[in-house]
């Protein structure tokens, strides 16, 4: 498709588990990031690829959160020992990269989690 | 770090009405400034942005925007709303600090417009 995809668009699980949330981006995006937003707040910020690898990943909350991107595509989020307080609308973005592409982030609908 | 102020969180308006929502941020250096609206049901899109120049920008379906840098605002105008302009709006701010487009949004006004 022509935009950003994420899966699942929802996705439900109990406490403690393991997830991951997958993320396709624009063809040809370079630059991808991965936000939260919770219920009443906006986007924040979690971590940025430029290529494969993480570029800042300065947002990510705490150690069971992880995100690859192995070859510079599609990103996956992992979250280990999910908690209740996880339970957020996880936005993928992606970019060109290029100067005259700042700011001009492309969203997917997000997948939103649910923990139990 | 920089922070990113909405403060009006809820809008309601009639149709034709003017519409200004406020945007406030706090940081002292050089930053691009954003508008991005989503509509029920549809994902985040860009509605304009500011990098340099003229501190009035234009968007997309007649939206405005005025950068005033004495006093970190960067407010939302359209002279006169519609139906279809029900959305939630969120300002984001990017600092130039290397590169990325880390953005810092504020936590968004949900606009509703009345028939």
């Amino acid at each position: 498709g022509a935009g950003v995809s994420q899966t699942p668009s929802n996705k439900v699980t109990e406490k403690g588990k393991y997830v991951e949330l997958r993320c396709d981006p624009i063809s040809g995006h370079t630059a991808l990031y991965w936000y939260r937003q919770s219920l009443g707040q906006g986007p924040e910020f979690l971590i940025y690829f430029q290529g494969t690898g993480a570029a800042d990943d300065s947002g990510l909350p705490n150690d069971r959160f992880f995100a690859v991107r192995p070859e510079g595509s599609v990103s996956t989020l992992k979250i280990q020992r999910t908690e209740r307080g996880d339970s957020a609308v996880y936005l993928c973005a992606s970019s060109s990269g290029l100067a005259g592409g700042i700011g001009e982030l492309f969203f997917g609908e997000g997948s939103r989690l649910t923990v139990l | 770090a920089q922070s990113v102020s909405q403060h009006n969180h809820h809008v309601i308006l009639s149709e034709a009405a003017s519409l200004e929502l406020g945007c406030n941020y706090s940081y002292g250096g050089t930053v691009n400034l954003f508008w991005y609206v989503q509509y029920p049901g549809q994902h985040l899109q860009l509605l304009l942005k500011y990098f340099s120049g003229d501190p009035l920008v234009k968007g997309i379906k007649g939206f405005e925007a005025e950068f005033i840098k004495s006093k970190f605002s960067f407010n939302l105008r359209k002279p006169s709303v519609q139906w279809s302009d029900t959305a939630e709006y969120f300002c984001a701010v990017n600092t130039i600090t290397g590169g990325g487009n880390k953005l810092t949004f504020g936590t968004g006004t949900q606009l509703k417009v009345e028939l």
